[in-house]
């Protein structure tokens, strides 16, 4: 059974246009992390959160924003999409430091 | 700093061994990984390594790693053509962050 799932797995939307990824988990991690994934290019890591606790990344856009309504889940809201957003999105989660991170299928997500 | 690099690719005969390569630059890293990534999927977890280990065994998969050059690599016996992918190494350095090399893409033929 997968233990992290994240939705859609192909996302399509408009140049500017708000959209949000979702993720979930069944594992009760403490932390969970959004990377997104450029054609051929390593996972960078966006921003995660150890519970509540938020963590950008210095470099992330202030166009990318996350909430954590609770430990299951948790949202990527990217508040104006460019064509270079387009991307693969990976979510993961893990216990903490030193753990294995747990990935999701990712969302693909088109910028038109 | 934190800078993890592979190279881009590599490619194998069927039923040969692969060895993938990675360096890394933070001496303070404690875990290291090797994670797979099949096209359009998520990364898998293959196997990692504790700082303070030389080597580590696991089925066909074979993880060195040497800190005095910051080092890492991983070998898979009689690679498959299943075992075609991209394969990242990844660092943390006690943090909750994973660091992710370049990714080394595997292909193997027959």
């Amino acid at each position: 059974d997968a233990m992290v799932i994240q939705n859609p797995r192909y996302q399509v939307t408009q140049f500017g246009k708000p959209v949000t990824l979702s993720c979930s988990q069944t594992l009760n991690h403490n932390v969970m992390y959004w990377y997104q994934q450029k054609s051929s290019q390593a996972p960078k890591l966006l921003f995660h959160y150890y519970d509540k606790d938020f963590n950008n990344e210095a470099d992330t856009p202030d166009n990318f924003q996350s909430r954590r309504p609770n430990t299951s889940f948790c949202f990527l809201d990217i508040r104006s999409p460019g064509l270079g957003d387009a991307a693969m999105y990976l979510c993961a989660t893990s216990r903490g430091a030193n753990t294995e991170a747990f990935f999701g299928q990712g969302t693909r997500l088109t910028v038109v | 700093g934190e800078d993890v690099e592979q190279s881009l690719f590599l490619s194998v005969r069927e039923g040969d061994s692969s060895v993938i390569n990675c360096t890394y630059t933070d001496s303070s890293s404690t875990y290291l990984y090797w994670y797979k990534q099949e096209p359009g999927a998520g990364l898998q977890l293959l196997t990692y390594i504790f700082s303070n280990m030389d080597m580590k065994q696991d089925q066909r998969l074979t993880v060195l790693l040497n800190k005095k050059d910051k080092h890492l690599s991983l070998r898979i016996a009689d690679t498959q053509t299943g075992d075609s992918a991209i394969y990242f190494c990844a660092e943390s350095i006690d943090t909750d962050k994973l660091i992710f090399g370049t990714g080394t893409r595997l292909q193997v033929f027959p």
